[in-house]
């Protein structure tokens, strides 16, 4: 079956960190542009970052450049989102996308990143 | 970096009516990198169209998108009782950036 898995959201404080993985499976992973798109509460879509298929052109929105970083292991068909130093406006759920085209053709089903004391 | 505004912010219509949604960019989206998606509650966004005009696997015909440089739509020919979501447009830009507009919400009146 063709899915993306994100796992490793959670509670976390105030300039905390947190690591999100997303797990494909049923793609040629290694094939493909992956991003992370993410979602505050009651919000629209905003882009957060991109990472080539190699791997060696990664790009971040502003808004988290310098504290997020993205990568992935093509050899185990995952993608990861490292957040570090949280605010409050990080929370949201966290989407891990597939990039062709300049589009998100394929979307995993999220995982809730939330930032509070 | 191009900023995409969206209208109207929502559109009340009845089952069986055409819905017009505009997505305007600030400067001319790069080779028609412009796509749109559909979301409703609870679920993640799906793809409804790329490279502005090109449907997505799936995707029926009554929902089509068009425009280029600065302006683009999305049409729904006749609504669906599924049709009533909340719709995004996103483009894709020569800094590799990725940007989404607000939304607009169709909802049944």
């Amino acid at each position: 079956e063709v899915q993306l898995v994100e796992s490793g959201g959670g509670l976390v404080q105030p300039g905390g960190s947190l690591r999100l993985s997303c797990a494909a499976s049923g793609i040629t992973f290694s094939s493909y542009g992956m991003s992370w798109v993410r979602q505050a509460p009651g919000k629209g879509l905003e882009w957060v970052s991109n990472i080539i298929s190699s791997g060696t052109r990664i790009n971040y929105a502003d808004s988290v450049k310098g504290r997020f970083t993205i990568s992935r292991d093509n050899s185990k068909n995952t993608l990861y989102l490292q957040l570090n130093s949280l605010r409050a406006d990080d929370t949201a759920i966290y989407y891990c996308a597939r990039s062709l085209n300049g589009a998100f053709d394929l979307w995993g089903q999220g995982t809730m990143v939330t930032v509070s004391s | 970096e191009i900023v995409l505004t969206q209208s109207p912010g929502t559109l009340s219509l009845s089952p069986g009516e055409r819905a017009t949604l505009s997505c305007r960019a600030s400067q001319s989206v790069s080779s028609g990198y412009l796509a749109w998606y559909q979301q409703k509650p609870g679920q993640a966004p799906r793809l409804l169209i790329y490279g502005a005009s090109s449907r997505a696997t799936g995707i029926p015909d009554r929902i089509s998108g068009s425009g280029s440089g600065t302006d683009f739509t999305l049409t729904i020919s006749r609504l669906e009782p599924e049709d009533f979501a909340v719709y995004y447009c996103q483009q894709y830009g020569s800094s590799f950036i990725f940007t989404f507009g607000p939304g607009t919400k169709v909802d049944i009146k």
